[in-house]
């Protein structure tokens, strides 16, 4: 199947940092998702992106569907402690691709 | 909460046992979705439906059997399992997979530990 290549696999970062990670993909998707997972939760969708350039915000998170359609990113602005979890792209052509995750923890 | 649910929430069985995960959607989607989830790899599609139909089977091996009832239910039959069949199994649902808006709501899994 296609594969997402996701970075950073993790990040350990100071509370009121920002942080930024990116999905990258040899193929073309119509649609970029970002997801967030908790531990021993599914993932929840945090922003969905459908047209290339498109720049979406969700509170402190803002995500980036690329002009090449073959990337995403999403940067956290001043991360807090819940923010904590392991953060998934996913890409829709036909089927939904995932990315294999970044694990971000923020220390106090 | 996403508006799928999923029971259990934890499963160990054994080998030779027969067990069934459920997957409810109150969102009024049209298609839904098993995937497995195994640790350090991404998550692995094993079977789609849309509007009852199974429309995707990822080469998924026998002893794992779907069925979907409706449009708001879905079912994993599982019968001698394997031990790295052992993962966290999520269920999910969209809209209709011909839909442009077609992004997927995840349930909480279940996670499941075969010995």
């Amino acid at each position: 199947g296609q594969q997402l290549n996701q970075s950073p696999q993790s990040m350990f970062i100071q509370e009121g940092e920002d942080v930024s990670m990116n999905c990258t993909s040899s193929s073309i998707f119509n649609t970029w998702l970002w997801y967030k997972q908790e531990p021993g939760e599914g993932p929840v969708l945090l922003i969905a992106l459908y047209k290339a350039g498109e720049l979406t915000s969700n509170g402190r998170l803002t995500a980036q569907f690329g002009i090449t359609r073959k990337d995403s990113f999403l940067n956290i602005s001043a991360s807090i402690p819940s923010d904590v979890g392991i953060y998934f792209c996913a890409g829709q052509s036909r089927e939904f691709y995932f990315g294999t995750g970044t694990s971000l923890t923020v220390i106090p | 909460e996403t508006g799928v649910t999923q029971t259990p929430r934890h499963l160990v069985m054994g080998m030779t046992n027969k067990k069934s995960l459920k997957c409810e959607q109150h969102l009024g989607h049209n298609a839904m979705y098993w995937y497995k989830q195994s640790a350090k790899k991404p998550l692995e599609l094993m079977f789609v439906y849309n509007f009852k139909e199974q429309t995707e089977n990822n080469s998924v091996p026998s002893r794992f059997s779907p069925e979907c009832p409706n449009s708001s239910h879905l079912f994993l039959h599982l019968h001698t399992l394997q031990p790295e069949d052992s993962a966290l199994y999520l269920c999910a649902s969209s809209q209709d997979r011909g839909y442009v808006y077609n992004e997927q709501f995840f349930g909480p899994g279940t996670r499941l530990t075969v010995l």
